[in-house]
């Protein structure tokens, strides 16, 4: 069974630009999360989907956001980008008919901005 | 709000040696608590979990965490350590019937040496 996949795996940007990340979840996963690993700050996390709503969002400017597509797949928009917006972009899936508790990550997508 | 603390950034240990990584949480009700790991340049990988069962829990690769409630702990142990044990680890706590949004520690750095 396929883990949770996120495209790109790099991706490099410009000082203003905007990027966009996605992420398949685990198959039969409803839950999709969203974190940022930046370098000193660790595990932040960015926004919380499911069943195609956003159910929590953390600490981070509207300039985030994301959105989750009835096949559960979601994708993470960073606008007006930021040299400090250069961090590792981790998914994550979890269900709640098999154990929501448990969260299963990606390999994260890497975003570089200069 | 929830939390969890992680004592010492970085531990080294020699290969064959007992490992320890700690993890202290704060909360007004057990939560779900988790170990994961990452190694260099890739996602987070579930070592283990703890939501309401047996207060030992075994985990891959050997490793496994207890939870102590009047410690507030839920350290993470392997007897003998190997080379490919070196990574980052992570304790997370996440809420009780709250949604899934895992709270994570600052990190340990595991170092095996020869």
């Amino acid at each position: 069974e396929a883990g949770v996949t996120q495209s790109p795996t790099h991706l490099i940007k410009t000082r203003g630009q905007q990027a966009t990340l996605r992420c398949s979840p685990i198959s039969g996963h409803t839950s999709v999360y969203w974190y940022q690993q930046a370098l000193g700050l660790g595990l932040q996390f960015l926004l919380w989907y499911d069943e195609g709503e956003e159910r929590n969002r953390g600490n981070f400017p509207p300039r985030f956001s994301g959105r989750q597509f009835p096949n559960y797949s979601s994708e993470l928009n960073v606008n007006a980008l930021e040299l400090e917006d250069s961090a590792l972009y981790l998914c994550a899936s979890s269900s709640i008919r098999t154990g929501g508790n448990t969260i299963y990550f990606g390999e994260g997508s890497w975003l570089t901005v200069v | 709000a929830q939390s969890v603390t992680q004592l010492g950034s970085h531990v080294s240990v020699s290969e064959g040696a007992l490992v320890l990584l700690r993890c202290n949480y704060s909360s007004s009700v057990p939560p779900y608590l988790f170990w994961y790991v990452q190694y260099p340049n890739q996602g987070l990988q579930l070592l283990l979990k703890y939501t309401s069962a047996a207060t030992l829990v075994k985990g891959i690769n050997g490793f496994e965490a207890e939870f102590k409630k009047s410690e507030t702990s839920f350290h993470l142990t392997k007897p003998s350590a190997h080379m490919r044990d070196a990574a980052e680890y992570f304790c997370a706590v996440s809420p009780r019937g709250g949604g899934n949004k895992l709270t994570f520690g600052t990190g340990t750095q595991l170092k095996v040496e020869l």
